[in-house]
């Protein structure tokens, strides 16, 4: 069964420094790979994804991910981050279209000053 | 361009009551998905409306829960007999073609 696992349940960096957010999946074959950002209350919104090709994808809001299919990870990374960055951030994995996404457990971003 | 839209954004109920969710995808998405997430989770998969064909339903979907997308624009889902287990943000995505799923708000539940 696909699973999708976030080892870091909360991380704190200092605003301006870089990031790095770890995602690791189980699955068969190479999935679609996904990272969602969801701010308190809110619902989700679509950073990055990766379906095939190149293995470095940049998304929105200055983030990228790398593909790594021997290490099964996706981890998503900013150069220097914002205070606007903090929020709680989920990896999910989809098989193809119409199907369900798995989504991890999240990562909760605190940026501080 | 309209976004995928929710509503209530927040429902307050009684234990034993029945509820109902609405949500409108984003115009020309024919794939339309219902999530619950709980709290310090990732959502979780309810069910997937290709056009107005309920074509999955997930475990978490009991009995209790109904969905509904009956001319395969807007879709509804129902829970019968809440139960305080039942509060959750409900969350609402659709799609086009592609593999990725564009979220509304979330309608927060909470049951006393």
């Amino acid at each position: 069964a696909q699973s999708v696992t976030q080892p870091d349940i909360h991380i704190t960096v200092s605003e301006g420094a870089s990031l790095e957010l770890r995602c690791n999946y189980s699955y068969g074959a190479t999935p679609y790979l996904f990272w969602y950002v969801q701010s308190p209350g809110q619902g989700l919104q679509l950073l990055l994804k990766y379906f095939s090709g190149d293995t470095l994808v940049q998304g929105i809001k200055g983030f990228e991910a790398e593909f790594k299919r021997s290490q099964s990870s996706f981890n998503l990374r900013k150069p220097s981050v914002h205070w606007s960055d903090a929020a709680e951030y989920f990896c999910a994995v989809g098989e193809q279209a119409g199907t369900a996404l798995i989504f991890g457990k999240g990562t909760t971003l605190s940026v501080s000053s | 361009d309209t976004g995928v839209s929710q509503d209530p954004r927040h429902k307050i109920t009684k234990r034993g009551q029945n509820v109902t969710f609405r949500c409108d995808p984003i115009s020309e998405h024919n794939r339309l998905y219902w999530y619950r997430q709980t709290l310090g989770q990732g959502p979780e998969f309810l069910t997937y409306f290709q056009n107005e064909a309920q074509l999955e339903k997930s475990r978490l979907l009991s009995d209790r829960f109904s969905a509904e997308r009956p001319k395969g624009s807007f879709s509804t889902l129902e829970i019968q007999r809440t139960e305080q287990g039942d509060s959750a943000m409900y969350l609402c995505a659709s799609s086009r073609t592609g593999p990725e799923q564009y979220f509304g708000p979330g309608t927060r539940l909470t049951v006393t």
